[in-house]
């Protein structure tokens, strides 16, 4: 199993380019999430996913848009990216709620200048 | 009150030494707890979860004290390996479904 993967490991966007992270997991989990974190700061929830068409807001939400079509794939999609959204974007998976482990991508180090 | 606390450190010991963090959450409904283990520029791994009778696994021991609101890690017998920033962890029982919620971790160093 490789688990969760994220794609691109890096990426250096302009301010007001688009882009989509991509988040794959090959555990035929459920629920599926999105994070970010900052520099001294806590992993913060962007979308979280159920399961493959059921996705949901998180703490952070605005300026992200995510999908799930199948229950492998989770993407995230900056619109108009801003340089608030510097930072690292974790993509992670559980079977079930928060009782049970996630497992997460390797992350992917955004930035916008 | 942030709804997770962990002292930031970095906590500096040397090799051989036990070393304990400390973690305190704001909601007293939280019924899951964990640390988890995150290296430098690596994501985060589940360390392990902690039960209200307290656990251990190997050198490390997790304590839940629920009336307080505090849940411990305590790491004997330091190794380099050690070395990494570690994360508590506890679960939000809000809305539809239970989200996790990280404290900022804590920073150890284990020195040769």
């Amino acid at each position: 199993n490789a688990g969760v993967t994220q794609t691109p490991k890096f990426r250096i966007l302009k301010i007001g380019q688009s882009m989509t992270l991509q988040c794959a997991q090959d555990m035929n989990h459920n629920y599926m999430y999105w994070y970010r974190q900052d520099p001294g700061m806590g992993l913060k929830l962007i979308y979280y996913s159920v399961g493959a068409g059921i996705t949901d807001k998180g703490e952070v939400p605005n300026g992200y848009n995510v999908s799930r079509s199948t229950t492998e794939d989770f993407p995230l999609r900056l619109e108009l990216a801003a340089p608030s959204q510097t930072s690292v974007y974790f993509c992670a998976s559980s079977y079930s709620s928060s009782g049970n482990e996630q497992y997460f991508g390797p992350g992917t180090r955004l930035t916008v200048t | 009150r942030k709804e997770v606390e962990q002292d930031p450190g970095p906590f500096n010991v040397p090799e051989g030494a036990t070393v304990a963090f400390n973690c305190t959450y704001s909601n007293s409904a939280s019924q899951s707890f964990f640390w988890y283990r995150q290296d430098c520029r690596k994501e985060p791994k589940l360390l392990m979860s902690v039960y209200s009778s307290g656990n251990e696994d190997g050198r490390f021991t997790a304590q839940l004290n629920r009336a307080s609101q505090y849940i411990s890690l305590l790491i004997r017998d330091s190794k380099l390996s050690d070395s990494a920033t570690y994360l508590c962890v506890v679960n939000d029982l809000g809305g539809a479904t239970n989200k996790l919620i990280f404290g900022t971790g804590t920073l150890l160093a284990v020195q040769p």
